[in-house]
């Protein structure tokens, strides 16, 4: 067990809708990173948030959005949803944004199914 | 960061040590080695890291060649758990980033 928390577990929709996938970082992490894999594109980084605040951008398209709350858990937004987005999206966390010892810490995954 | 080549898969018998080797050959004097690995489709794992000299750890040994454009990752004695995808990621320190690169990895298979 890592220490990082995401729901829900599965999740079944259909195309055009909208989800929220939700984080909760291990305790005392500052930074959240999102992460999405499928099966023709691999592990890709898609956002980090440190504090609060959006650090790094990576592959993620504009249809997805997220933020990290006061608390520090995040949400990562997936709107107008096609069927290339069913994938597994990870969360994971590390102590601050920066540092090349930063181990991150991975969640169990949110695999979303887009119908 | 620079790309790194790894094996798409090995296999390596059970209480055997497995090596598995990574070339990073661009890889630039402040880039550090990591590898992670992923036991099907949960959460990656990190195993360990390093950037010029041999680490161990409780998990794995990292082999750094001097001229740091290779790398081995030994697990000294396999277990059925150990079967995974490993991923071999050269990372720079960035200011305000800290995000990982993943490959396409090794696919270890363990047999007993």
């Amino acid at each position: 067990d890592s220490g990082v928390t995401q729901t829900p577990k599965h999740l079944i929709t259909a195309t055009g809708q909208r989800v929220t996938l939700r984080c909760s970082p291990r305790s005392g992490d500052l930074s959240v990173y999102w992460y999405q894999q499928s099966l023709d594109q691999g592990l890709q980084f898609l956002i980090q948030y440190y504090n609060g605040e959006e650090r790094a951008k990576g592959n993620i398209l504009e249809r997805f959005s997220a933020q990290q709350f006061p608390d520090l858990h995040s949400e990562l937004n997936l709107s107008s949803l096609e069927l290339g987005d069913s994938a597994l999206y990870f969360c994971a966390s590390s102590v601050a944004g920066t540092s090349v010892d930063n181990e991150q810490f991975f969640g169990p995954g949110t695999r979303l199914t887009v119908l | 960061d620079a790309k790194t080549t790894q094996p798409p898969s090995m296999d390596c018998a059970e209480g055997r040590a497995a090596n598995l080797p990574c070339n990073h050959s661009t890889i630039s004097g402040n880039e550090y080695v990591y590898w992670y690995r992923q036991i099907h489709s949960q959460g990656p794992q990190y195993i360990i890291h390093g950037l010029k000299n041999n680490e161990t750890n409780e998990m794995a040994s990292l082999i750094i060649t001097e001229d740091r454009k290779s790398s081995t990752l030994i697990l000294p004695h396999a277990t059925l758990r150990d079967t995974a995808v490993y991923y071999c990621i050269v990372r720079r320190l960035q200011t305000g980033a800290n995000n990982l690169f993943f490959g396409t990895g090794t696919r270890l298979t363990v047999i007993p």
